[in-house]
């Protein structure tokens, strides 16, 4: 069946350190890929998304590029700040309605 | 305009009883799911609703059911009550397919 696998946590990195948290997927036909992100307390909130091959989503400095030959999709963010502080779900979705599959989420501290 | 709005925000429940939670769209949004995130983990589809009929179900038992209304908001009922039900469910409404706009949980604590 369909699944995504994150890269486990918890991380803790420095402020402005580079962050890469990796995603894979396994999906049959041609699934959309997405970063949700998850504050204390919160409910998820769309980071960013990649409905197609080579695609590359962004927002708020992070990015993640889908590859189907990898079928990898990892975030990353080039410089960290103490508000990234939260939970990272990587998730896929066959558009077949709002029917996600998630991964297990990763934890990210970020330290002054 | 208001986001996803889902109550009651905290229950706690006892084994064997029947719980209802309740989820409004946003408006305009014809599409909800529900999720179950057992904490520490990703949220798991529960069921998806698209104008009032099911369009998918998760690997869930017969305890959980739910429905969608004429307005579209929906309701998710599980029966039965299991400790191992205690997580975070979690209502996500759309136009249909793509982007999906989750609300802040109802937490439900089975003792």
């Amino acid at each position: 069946g369909d699944s995504v696998t994150q890269m486990e946590g918890p991380v803790t990195l420095s402020e402005e350190a580079f962050l890469t948290i990796n995603c894979t997927y396994t999906a049959t036909g041609y699934p959309s890929l997405f970063w949700y992100v998850q504050y204390p307390g919160e409910g998820l909130q769309l980071l960013l998304k990649a409905t197609k091959a080579d695609d590359k989503g962004s927002n708020k400095g992070f990015e993640a590029t889908y590859r189907k030959e990898t079928t990898s999709f990892h975030l990353e963010k080039g410089s960290v700040q103490v508000s990234d502080s939260a939970v990272y779900f990587c998730a896929l979705s066959k558009n077949t309605g709002n029917q996600f599959y998630f991964g297990t989420g990763t934890s990210l501290t970020v330290i002054p | 305009d208001a986001g996803v709005t889902q109550s009651p925000t905290h229950l706690i429940k006892t084994r064997g009883q029947q719980v209802t939670l309740r989820c409004s769209p946003i408006s305009g949004h014809k599409s909800v799911s529900w999720y179950q995130q057992v904490l520490g983990q990703g949220p798991q589809f529960i069921f998806q609703y698209y104008e009032k009929e099911e369009r998918g179900r998760g690997n869930f038992p017969d305890r959980f059911s739910a429905r969608q209304f004429p307005n579209y908001s929906s309701e998710l009922n599980v029966n039965a009550l299991l400790l191992g039900d205690s997580a975070l469910y979690l209502c996500a409404s759309s136009l249909g397919t793509g982007e999906a706009f989750f609300g802040q949980g109802t937490r439900l604590t089975v003792v």
